[in-house]
């Protein structure tokens, strides 16, 4: 069975800190990444995603990927109150084309004013 | 652009009842995937339509079922619902050139189903 961890949460930072949220996955043949960010009552909105070793800027926030240790992470950096919302590690894995996600179960981020 | 579209976005069903539920990709997207979010098991992937072909399934009962039409427009049914399939579900699409490549899936606002 195909499985994606994260810390559940929550996670709790203070306005403008710094949020880290970690994912590890058991597929070695995986060979994309993405970040969904799910706000309570909606549906995931991607926010990046990764497919090469090392680390991916887009604005607040970066990617990290390291496939040797089967692990990929999301920085926010200046975390602002409205980054409050539960973040989706999904992983796809060489399945002959197939567009499968393995989603882990999220981490419930807030970030406190 | 339009996003992903579904309806209806909620729904109320009896126990043995049937349901389907729709998806309009996002214009010029070929690849629609369905998942079932419940809070116990999170994110599940149900199956991938590309090319009115159904790509790949996801570990569900029989009683879950889909198509895809010419215009990449998807649908999903449920037959003799219980109460266990009380969920959201998501329709995502995607780009996707080609049968062998893959691309970033987008996911609509989801059909909030509730089985009584």
């Amino acid at each position: 069975q195909k499985e994606v961890e994260q810390n559940s949460g929550p996670l709790s930072v203070p306005e403008g800190a710094i949020a880290s949220l970690n994912c590890t996955y058991s597929d070695r043949g995986s060979q994309s990444f993405f970040w969904y960010r799910q706000y309570s009552g909606k549906s995931p909105e991607l926010i990046m995603f990764i497919y090469s070793n090392g680390d991916k800027e887009d604005g607040r926030f970066t990617a990290q990927l390291n496939k040797a240790s089967q692990y990929v992470s999301l920085l926010i950096r200046d975390s602002q109150p409205s980054d409050s919302a539960t973040y989706l590690c999904a992983v796809r894995g060489d399945q002959g084309g197939s567009e499968k996600l393995v989603f882990g179960k999220g981490t419930k981020l807030t970030v406190n004013p | 652009k339009a996003g992903v579209t579904q309806t209806p976005r909620y729904l109320i069903k009896t126990r043995g009842q049937q349901v389907t539920l729709s998806c309009s990709p996002i214009s010029g997207h070929r690849s629609v995937s369905w998942y079932q979010q419940t809070p116990g098991q999170g994110l599940q992937f149900l199956f991938e339509y590309f090319s009115e072909t159904q790509r790949n399934k996801g570990n569900f009962p029989g009683r879950f079922s889909g198509r895809q039409f010419s215009n990449s427009r998807s649908e999903m049914n449920v037959s003799t619902l219980e109460l266990g399939d009380s969920a959201l579900y998501l329709c995502a699409s995607s780009l996707r050139r080609s049968s062998v490549s893959t691309d970033t899936q987008y996911f609509g606002p989801g059909t909030r189903l509730t089985v009584l």
